[in-house]
């Protein structure tokens, strides 16, 4: 099992570019997400799904969209992107027990910078 | 509504020495409780859970936690750190009917020779 995959693991951007990154798990968990991390700022939500299609928004949505393409695939899209969106961005999936969210297994990451 | 705090935002230990790194949740309702650890450029994984049962709680790499409700808190300890243990490390909890988990600020752990 290669649990949650991320791609591209790196990118830059300039700003006003757009681009889309790719989350897939394979563990068949009904719950995705999408955080981002920065220096001292812990992690933040930025959207997720609690089952296939559904989304909704966390902490911090604003200049993102994301689609749930299927239950494997979660997709987080920058429209325009801006140097504020520099970040390092995590998918994460999770299933539920007795009606709390259990353990939440990440991807590696994906570096981003926008120039 | 849910929160999580971790009061220590670095620790510095020497290494052999014994660590506890505080986590206090707050939430009206049960929760789950989590600590996650997130070495330099890797993702997070999962350190240990508090479900159910046994407040003392045994996770990998010898780190363990013990849930006190009285004190809503969920400290991790270890014994005796290793330089391998250099690392962030994130509470979490999770409760209710939302699909989340929250996340505590994260705790740098770093060991000195």
């Amino acid at each position: 099992n290669a649990g949650v995959t991320q791609t591209p693991k790196f990118q830059v951007l300039k700003t006003g570019q757009s681009m889309t990154l790719q989350c897939a798990q394979d563990m068949n968990h009904n719950s995705m997400y999408w955080y981002r991390q920065d220096p001292g700022m812990g992690l933040r939500l930025i959207y997720y799904s609690a089952s296939e299609g559904t989304t909704d928004k966390g902490e911090v949505p604003n200049g993102y969209n994301v689609s749930r393409l299927n239950k494997r695939e979660f997709s987080l899209r920058l429209e325009s992107a801006a140097p504020s969106q520099t970040s390092v961005y995590f998918c994460a999936s999770s299933e539920k027990i007795a009606g709390f969210t259990d353990t939440q297994y990440f991807g590696p990451g994906t570096r981003l910078t926008v120039l | 509504a849910q929160s999580v705090t971790q009061l220590d935002s670095q620790v510095p230990v020497f290494e052999e020495a014994p660590v506890e790194l505080r986590c206090n949740y707050s939430s009206s309702v049960s929760v789950y409780l989590f600590w996650y650890v997130q070495y330099p450029n890797q993702g997070l994984q999962l350190l240990l859970k508090y479900l159910s049962g046994s407040t003392l709680v045994k996770g990998i790499n010898g780190f363990e936690a013990e849930f006190n409700k009285s004190q809503t808190s969920f400290h991790l300890r270890k014994p005796s750190v290793h330089i391998s243990d250099t690392a962030e490390y994130f509470c979490a909890s999770s409760g209710g009917s939302a699909s989340k988990i929250i996340f505590g600020s994260g705790t740098r752990l770093s060991i000195r020779p």
